[in-house]
């Protein structure tokens, strides 16, 4: 596979729940960002990782926990999730970090949806 | 508080021109993007501003006024692929994105 992939796609999930989201870049790149998509509302950038290690947490609940065992993979674990929670998660990967380059590349997303 | 302006909705018709503008009021810039998001589906890098003026990419173009905080993706020839969101996002003085909320063009036949 090329790109970035996101799995899984759609999730349903409840509040007590524990679950993890990952996404997989084949881009050799060394950045990665994990964003949540609300309808209607702009990106909200939630993590950013530069070299595997986490260079950005936007005041993100502690109820979401990121993990980035190397620079193709990143994960995001979920647990006693609010339904305010339900969202298009998004994956990003760039080149270097923002400072460095321009464009970022997108995984399909997952679609959460808390119960 | 820094924010980023562009409609929410637009409406074409197939083979006409549309312009989407977008606004701005961030601490410094450092570069616009311009992303097309289909629905259900990853955004797409379209392209990115950092001078003043007009760059022409194929059926797309972008333009920048910084001394205006002003933006606009202008899509020629309109197909019906091209019904889409369409995200602007400013990288600030800090090298942060901040994004718009999207303008989602609804192309009719």
């Amino acid at each position: 596979e090329t790109g970035v992939t996101q799995t899984p796609r759609h999730l349903v999930m409840g509040m007590t729940n524990k679950k993890s989201l990952k996404c997989e870049q084949h881009l050799g790149h060394n950045a990665m960002y994990w964003y949540k998509q609300s309808a209607k509302k702009p990106l909200e950038l939630m993590f950013v990782y530069n070299f595997k290690e986490q260079t950005e947490n936007n005041s993100v609940p502690s109820r979401f926990s990121p993990e980035c065992p190397n620079s193709s993979h990143l994960f995001l674990h979920l647990h006693t999730l609010q339904p305010e929670d339900s969202a298009l998660y998004l994956c990003a990967s760039s080149p270097e970090s923002l400072a460095d380059s321009y464009e970022q590349y997108f995984g399909p997303g997952t679609r959460l949806t808390v119960t | 508080g820094q924010n980023i302006d562009q409609p929410t909705e637009m409406t074409a018709t197939e083979g006409a021109i549309v312009q989407i503008n977008c606004t701005y009021q961030t601490s410094g810039f450092n570069g616009l993007f311009w992303y097309q998001q289909h629905a259900g589906e990853a955004p797409t890098f379209l392209s990115y501003n950092v001078l003043d003026g007009l760059e022409e990419k194929g059926r797309f173009s972008s333009f920048l006024s910084r001394s205006k905080g002003y933006s606009y993706l202008l899509l020629k020839e309109l197909q019906m692929k091209d019904s889409a969101s369409y995200l602007c996002a400013v990288l600030d003085s800090n090298y942060q994105l901040i994004w718009g909320a999207g303008t989602k063009l609804i192309i009719k036949p």
